[in-house]
């Protein structure tokens, strides 16, 4: 099975500053990576699919890239409704369809 | 809008048996891929299972194979996932979602709900 493993597990960070999360798969899986962020209590919501392709109603503030086993989430300008914990989740293949062990994104 | 309203979390003894479901309206259930999630307190998210459009198709986790079955009635536009020989590990928020294909063959899940909790204890 593919392991994901999501660095740093905790960030801290302020309004507008820019912020990258990483992902990293145990094998190449392509850009069969997609992004989803979860605030407290609440269900995920998905921001990016396909690596780099934006949800429809996500802000542009959010991007992603990657290709094989290194992907990256970007958020440009953090928003105070940004903070949140923030997962990958590889669809490469068959299942299972793992995800990583989440970031959590913390106000400074 | 689409929709997936979970039910049927409950508090259940070790060893025991549970029938989630999960109600979908908005969309075409009958030509949709559905995958089971749960998240167990204060950790993060694991991938439980899916199941194809027919039916025909399911996949699931390690941890909960010859345990936990998922089932689906598109007649009725209702997901399930029978849970038998239930473990303290089982205990979850455990969330429905529709798993949908991009143009370019990508799955990813774009409609969640809002969970059901099950509770394992004695």
């Amino acid at each position: 099975d593919i392991q994901m493993t999501q660095s740093p597990s905790s960030l801290s960070a302020s309004v507008g500053d820019r912020v990258t999360f990483t992902c990293r798969a145990s094998q190449s899986i392509s850009n069969f990576l997609n992004w989803y962020q979860q605030k407290s209590g609440k269900a995920p919501k998905l921001l990016i699919y396909g690596a780099s392709n934006l949800q429809g109603g996500v802000p542009s503030r959010f991007s992603g890239s990657g290709f094989g086993t290194d992907f990256t989430l970007t958020i440009s300008s953090l928003q105070p409704e940004d903070f949140a914990t923030y997962y990958c989740q590889q669809s490469y293949s068959t299942p299972p369809y793992s995800f990583g062990q989440g970031t959590k994104l913390e106000i400074k | 809008e689409a929709q997936l309203v979970e039910s049927g979390g409950d508090l259940v003894q070790p060893g025991g048996s549970l029938r989630l479901s999960c109600a979908a309206s908005g969309f075409t259930f009958s030509t949709s891929w559905m995958s089971w999630v749960r998240q167990a307190p204060g950790k993060g998210l694991e991938w439980v299972a899916n199941i194809n459009e027919d039916g025909s198709e399911k996949y699931y986790v390690d941890s909960v194979k010859g345990r936990l079955t998922i089932s689906r009635d598109n007649a009725k536009n209702s997901l399930s996932l029978l849970m038998n020989s239930l473990r303290a590990e089982d205990t979850a928020v455990y969330y429905c979602a529709r798993q949908h294909r991009s143009s370019r063959k990508v799955y990813y899940m774009d409609v969640w709900g809002k969970g059901t909790t099950v509770t394992v204890s004695s």
